[in-house]
């Protein structure tokens, strides 16, 4: 099946800092890819769309230079929350949508915590 | 635009028994639905989906989810809960195809007991 991985799992961070967040697609070409952002106990909010090779599109509200997304090939998307702050204290997580009927739906990677300090 | 309503923020059953979790839906175009489950600090898991054709779809794990457009609904069931079935599990909805941007409901716990 496909697997989606994202690094690292955790990450605490002092205010101020950025936080670079690895998507890879490990067994499929993923032409889309997309991030989500989840509050505790809420459901997953659209953060952006990225397709290899292009810009992301960022969805209503979110900050295209406070969380920079670059999908440069077709195994990796990177989501980097730059000057954190506690408020993007936050579960991350990626998705990935490939080439074929196999990979035509998203599968979801296991998501990274952020703590800002 | 799409959306996406889940009743019920918290469902508990006992082990054995029906499992139903509601999600009623919201959108202009043909709609593609999905289930998915979510364990604790996990990403997602699909469960089912729906994109076209036989409006019953059977999933992983003993789960069904029947597409009723009439109702705008795509309710979740299972006959008989398990104590592993415990987890959150939230409906989602797109309209560009399966592998198009989904819009999530807010999820819904599931708790099972003894």
């Amino acid at each position: 099946g496909a697997v989606v991985s994202q690094h690292p799992s955790w990450v605490i961070c002092k205010s101020g800092t950025s936080v670079k967040i690895e998507c890879r697609s490990l067994d499929f070409q993923a032409t889309t890819m997309f991030w989500y952002r989840q509050f505790p106990k809420q459901s997953l909010m659209l953060m952006a769309t990225s397709n290899e090779g292009s810009k992301a599109t960022y969805e209503q509200g979110v900050e295209k230079d406070k969380f920079l997304i670059n999908h440069a090939s077709l195994t990796l998307s990177t989501l980097t929350v730059t000057s954190a702050h506690p408020e993007d204290s936050s579960f991350y997580i990626c998705s990935a949508a490939g080439r074929g009927s196999s990979y035509n739906e998203q599968f979801f990677g296991p998501g990274t915590r952020l703590t800002v300090l | 635009a799409q959306s996406v309503t889940q009743l019920g923020s918290h469902v508990s059953v006992s082990e054995g028994a029906l499992v139903l979790l509601r999600c009623n839906y919201s959108s202009s175009v043909p709609p593609y639905l999905f289930w998915y489950v979510q364990y604790p600090n996990q990403g997602l898991q699909l469960l089912l989906k729906y994109t076209t054709g036989a409006t019953l779809v059977k999933g992983i794990n003993g789960f069904e989810a029947e597409f009723k457009k009439s109702e705008t609904s795509f309710h979740l069931t299972k006959p008989s809960a398990h104590m592993s079935d415990a987890a959150e599990y939230f409906c989602a909805v797109s309209v560009g195809g399966t592998a198009s941007k989904l819009t999530f409901g807010t999820g819904t716990r599931l708790q099972v007991t003894l």
